[in-house]
């Protein structure tokens, strides 16, 4: 069984730039997380997506955005980039149902570097 | 509301020592456990996971053990090698109290081992 996608894996852009970030999840997941990972502030949940519906939320501006499509996958979306948006963003899909131990399963991340 | 709380690292260690890395947690219900496991330049990656008290998860000789009493789920290895130095997270989910599959995680445990 095929493994999360991220898309693209690495990414420059400049500041005032948007960007968009695509994810491919575990065929039949229908959850997917985003992430961000930054040597400074770790891993911090972005928002969580479920049969296309925002279903959780992290504390990040509105600047960060985020869909998912009707076959689960999901992109992400970065507007008005800052230089502090350079992170590792992870995405990590699951079932996503009401299940004990469902597991998030991640992708290899996407490397954004702000200029 | 749920949180991780892990030691701080970084911790280094020589080939063939033993590793605990502490992990405790706080949460309304009952939570299922993960450690996971960050090699430089990838995702995450499961690498154990518990799903109710007292239940051990264990893989590539990685062992941790549900304990509600202490509220915790410390990593140990018996003996480590050069290959697992990487950084472990631990984290926790509770889908029946939250809306979601929302995972918290812990701030990451660097570990390196030296020959």
């Amino acid at each position: 069984k095929a493994g999360v996608t991220q898309t693209p894996r690495y990414l420059i852009k400049t500041r005032g730039q948007q960007v968009t970030l695509s994810c491919s999840p575990i065929s039949g997941h229908r959850s997917v997380s985003w992430y961000q990972q930054t040597p400074g502030q770790g891993l911090q949940f972005l928002f969580e997506y479920f049969s296309e519906t925002q279903r959780n939320k992290g504390n990040f501006p509105g600047r960060f955005s985020g869909r998912q499509f009707s076959n689960s996958r999901s992109e992400m979306n970065v507007s008005t980039l800052e230089l502090g948006d350079s992170a590792l963003y992870l995405c990590a899909s699951s079932w996503g149902g009401r299940t004990v131990g469902d597991t998030q399963y991640f992708g290899p991340g996407t490397r954004l570097t702000v200029l | 509301g749920n949180s991780v709380t892990q030691m701080e690292g970084p911790v280094t260690l020589s080939e063939e020592a033993f590793l605990t890395i502490n992990c405790t947690y706080t949460a309304t219900g009952y939570p299922s456990l993960f450690w996971y496991v960050q090699y430089p330049g990838e995702g995450l990656q499961l690498l154990l996971k518990a799903t109710k008290a007292d239940d051990k998860g264990s893989n590539k000789g990685f062992e941790a053990t549900y304990r509600k009493e202490t509220t915790s789920f410390h990593l140990e290895k018996g003996s480590v090698q050069v290959s697992d130095s990487a950084v472990y997270f631990c984290a926790l989910s509770d889908p029946f109290r939250n809306t979601g599959n929302q995972f918290y995680f812990g701030t990451g445990t660097s570990l390196t081992v030296i020959p």
